[in-house]
């Protein structure tokens, strides 16, 4: 695609649930990176993918957090028994193989009541 | 420890008004220092990288430079259009293929 789509644009769910945000990368881009924006705060790092695989996952706060890339594109963010600590803008960026520039999506709103 | 401050967190100009913001890091072995603009809702946009002290780069009112320990992101004559969250990111040996960002300098410009 033109650009990095993230899905859902918004999430609204209750303590205690499950959700699932999807990032659908740019064609071709191999690496593919998930950060966190709390308001006021600078995106932060959670999870880093060169192909399938998770080069660093070091950035995931606890073991509610997990991640998959199971073909090397479209990449999912899964979170277990959803904090409202855990409420914050979701950010999905991809890079092409060899540059160091990341093209953010817009990211996925998620509040927990 | 690795870390990277913006300051000043916010700034208020009038249209025309010129300034500078500043990010300073303190990582091992840099790789590159990134600036990016995010506007309300949106994700971050890549304006500039620079990889080494006294690297310049330009962009139509916007010019970024660094030193060994800080980078400024200078606004010239800038417009109302100018108005968003400037980050600075850094990406350093210490931090592997991480992008470590700053919290942002909030930029409003006033017709």
């Amino acid at each position: 695609g033109a650009g990095v789509s993230q899905t859902p644009s918004n999430k609204v769910t209750e303590k205690g649930k499950y959700v699932e945000l999807r990032c659908d990368p740019i064609s071709g881009h191999t690496a593919l990176y998930w950060y966190r924006q709390s308001l006021g705060q600078g995106p932060e790092f959670l999870i880093y993918f060169q192909g399938t695989g998770a080069a660093d996952d070091s950035g995931l706060p606890n073991d509610r957090f997990f991640a998959v890339r199971p073909e090397g594109s479209v990449s999912t963010l899964k979170i277990q028994r959803t904090e409202r600590g855990d409420s914050a803008v979701y950010l999905c960026a991809s890079q092409q193989f060899g540059a160091n520039v990341l093209t953010f999506g817009a990211g996925s709103r998620l509040t927990v009541l | 420890e690795d870390q990277v401050t913006q300051s000043p967190e916010a700034l208020r100009l009038q249209e025309g008004e010129s300034s500078s913001l500043n990010c300073s890091y303190t990582v091992s072995g840099l790789r590159g220092l990134f600036w990016y603009r995010q506007d309300p809702g949106k994700g971050p946009e890549f304006l500039f990288t620079l990889y080494s002290a006294g690297e310049e780069k330009e962009k139509e009112r916007l010019k970024a430079t660094l030193t060994k320990k800080e980078s400024f992101l200078h606004i010239t004559a800038p417009k109302p259009e100018d108005s968003a969250t400037y980050l600075c990111a850094v990406q350093a040996g210490s931090t592997g293929n991480q992008f470590y960002f700053g919290t942002g300098t909030s930029l409003t410009v006033i017709p």
